[in-house]
């Protein structure tokens, strides 16, 4: 199975300042369609989670524009560029590469407000 | 509005049966494929299996942790699909969320958005 390692594990950012997740998976997640199945959500406290970026770097319909990603094969990296005290929660990066055996999540990241 | 709603969680005893279901509306509901995926209190996020689409011959994968176990379904004139689940552990105390998976041709290209719609989930309790 592929394994998808989250850091850091939890952080802590003042509003208005940037933000970093990275996610490693244990085997490239680029497909022989050339398309890269890694995908990032958002867990509000109490919520479902919720779509942010779909195929490594696009945005899903209504995430705002502080949201990115990127990243290639192995390596991806999520980047809220001024964080707002709403986007407070847990990141996954999820991959959907592999179906047998199936999709895999991060462990997730805690993102806090300071 | 696009809208999953699950529903059949409960207390039951090790061993024994439960059968969710996930009641979608807003969209064309045969042609999605649907997954679930489980999370235990305090813990991350763990996909259980899925179900395809009809032109896909309904075809399921589980997790391994789950597989011999779980069986889903889904009845497309009701709009609805099922996570029945048999020999419960107390491991299976989670969570279980339904969530649509979406494939979309958009100006000549193929947008694989993922899991894209996720319900608000039910709970399922395994213990004595």
């Amino acid at each position: 199975d592929i394994v998808m390692t989250q850091t850091p594990l939890s952080l802590s950012v003042t509003p208005g300042q940037p933000a970093s997740i990275s996610c490693k998976s244990s085997q490239s997640l680029l497909h022989s369609d050339e398309k890269t199945y890694l995908y990032w959500y958002l867990q509000k406290p109490g919520q479902s989670p919720q779509l942010l970026i779909y195929e490594v770097s696009n945005r899903f319909s209504g995430v705002p524009e502080r949201f990115s990603g990127t990243g290639s094969g192995t390596d991806f990296t999520l980047k809220i560029s001024r964080v707002e005290a709403e986007d407070v929660g847990v990141y996954y990066c999820m991959q959907s590469i592999q179906l047998p055996p199936g999709y895999t999540f991060g462990q997730g990241t805690k993102l806090e407000i300071k | 509005e696009v809208q999953l709603v699950e529903a059949g969680g409960g207390l039951v005893q090790p061993g024994g049966s439960l059968k969710l279901s996930c009641a979608a509306s807003g969209f064309t509901f045969s042609g999605s494929a649907i997954h679930w995926v489980r999370q235990a209190s305090g813990k991350g996020l763990e996909w259980v299996g899925h179900i395809r689409s009809k032109a896909i011959s309904y075809a399921t994968e589980y997790a391994a942790s789950v597989k011999g176990r779980f069986t889903i379904s889904r009845d497309d004139s009701e709009n609805t699909a099922y996570l029945q689940m048999n020999s419960l552990k107390t491991e299976d105390t989670a969570v279980y969320y339904c969530t649509r998976h979406t494939i979309q041709m958009v100006r000549g290209i193929i947008l694989n958005f993922g899991l894209d719609v996720w319900g608000h989930g039910t709970t399922v309790t395994v213990s004595s």
